[in-house]
């Protein structure tokens, strides 16, 4: 049973807007989030992260918004840019625990 | 400094047979896992490592098996591939685990497999 989840298969923006994807849990116990942009033909790559003690953390372009009780969190990508195009994965883990939950994916396409 | 390297990059495979993926890394990484992506699932995790000599089972760890006898090496291995086994692989590696700092995790570039 998926325990994340991101509805979303594709996404496509204009450049310069702002691309918003979201991702949904359902493992109350979770508390680090983070999310990683996948290029075709690569691995994943870290983009920011977030943990359950805080509700937004930012870094550049890129902020994450988590809502506990609605065990929701979005990433949002202002402005966003053609090079943004990719697929976004986030992820979930509980605790110290080793092990990462990740979701299906979102394909960004932003249009010049 | 090239991260966490993958080997080989694409193989087929014939139904019974058997093959090791190599991973490495060269950050000093404690932790390493492997990773499953098949279309419509995302990432699943089928084996990790939390030091050398060390490995624990994932998500999806039947028909895997792992040995993590160096720091820097992470083998996956599928004694009897099945066409089920048809996926691409990632390798990741990370200083930490849970939410210490470091605990994000580097991947390889992947690795395609089809079994037939």
């Amino acid at each position: 049973d998926q325990q994340v989840k991101q509805n979303s298969p594709s996404l496509s923006v204009q450049e310069g807007r702002i691309s918003i994807l979201n991702c949904d849990y359902t493992n109350s116990m979770f508390d680090y989030f983070l999310w990683y942009k996948k290029y075709p033909a690569e691995g994943p790559t870290f983009l920011i992260s977030i943990s359950s003690i805080k509700d937004k953390n930012e870094d550049g372009r890129f902020t994450v918004f988590l809502n506990k009780s609605a065990k929701h969190l979005s990433l949002h990508i202002v402005p966003s840019q053609p090079g943004d195009s990719a697929v976004y994965f986030c992820a979930a883990s509980e605790g110290t625990g080793n092990q990462f939950y990740f979701g299906t994916g979102t394909s960004l396409t932003v249009i010049p | 400094n090239a991260g966490v390297t993958q080997t080989p990059k694409f193989r087929v495979l014939k139904t019974g047979q058997s093959m090791t993926l190599l991973c490495a890394q060269d950050m000093n990484h404690e932790y390493m896992y492997w990773y499953r992506q098949d279309p419509g699932m995302g990432l699943r995790l089928i084996h990790y490592s939390v030091g050398e000599g060390t490995t624990a089972k994932g998500e999806v760890p039947d028909g895997y098996n792992v040995s993590r006898l160096k720091k820097q090496n992470f083998l996956l291995g599928l004694e009897s591939a099945a066409p089920s086994q048809t996926s691409v692989y990632f390798c990741a590696s990370s200083y930490t685990s849970g939410g210490a700092y470091g605990y994000e995790q580097y991947f390889g570039p992947g690795t395609r497999l089809t079994v037939t």
